[in-house]
């Protein structure tokens, strides 16, 4: 049972435009977000989270939102850099656990 | 790089072998998390030890099992393999558990079972 889901596989968004990502999750016990990148041959690297008594959390080019209401959350890319072009992976927790939950992933590529 | 290291990076091997996946974790790090990732599947969440104690377990097999050395290296043995155990298997590590800690991924190890 998929927790987690990221129902695009890949996107594509030229160089300096807006990336969307987006991610829905279906626990509402889930109270801490995280989006991690990875590169091919690499393993997946953190990029930014969220806790779920925020709606917003900001690290320079990248925004998540998080919609608790509708158990969804996106990623911002502004603007979008061919070095962003990666797999994007959402992930949750709930404080209580250990365990991170991820989504399938979203490949994203960035064109010059 | 992370600093978390796993050996081999690729594994090639026949069904109903058993392989030893090795991880070793950020300097400091006490926890350590294995994930498989198959084909078109997000990261599942296998098992987490602490300290050398199992913390956390998921959707791991019964053929699978993983231990956490005194000095805090893991391990993950995978047994009688199928074809469907073919994957990326990813080791992270993080200071502690429970609350909001990073998760630092190594490179991850490609089993092929064939």
């Amino acid at each position: 049972d998929q927790q987690v889901k990221q129902n695009s596989p890949s996107l594509s968004v030229q160089e300096g435009r807006i990336s969307i990502l987006n991610c829905d999750y279906t626990n509402s016990m889930f109270d801490y977000f995280l989006w991690y990148k990875k590169y091919p041959a690499e393993g997946p690297t953190f990029l930014i989270s969220i806790s779920s008594i925020k709606d917003k959390n900001e690290d320079g080019r990248f925004t998540v939102f998080l919609n608790k209401s509708a158990k969804h959350l996106s990623l911002h890319i502004v603007p979008s850099q061919p070095g962003d072009s990666a797999v994007y992976f959402c992930a949750a927790r709930w404080d209580t656990g250990n365990q991170f939950y991820f989504g399938t992933g979203t490949s994203l590529t960035v064109i010059p | 790089d992370s600093g978390v290291t796993q050996t081999p990076k690729h594994l090639i091997t026949a069904t109903g072998q058993r392989v030893t996946l090795r991880c070793s974790p950020r300097s400091g790090d006490l926890s350590v998390y294995w994930y498989q990732q198959s084909l078109d599947q997000g990261l599942q969440f296998l098992i987490q030890y602490y300290n050398g104690e199992e913390r956390a377990k998921g959707n791991i097999l019964e053929r699978f099992s993983a231990q956490q050395f005194p000095d805090l290296h893991s391990e993950l043995n995978l047994s009688s393999l199928e074809l469907g155990d073919s994957a990326l298997y990813f080791c992270a590590s993080s200071t502690g558990t429970g609350g909001f800690n990073e998760q630092f991924f190594g490179p991850g190890t490609r089993l092929t079972v064939l």
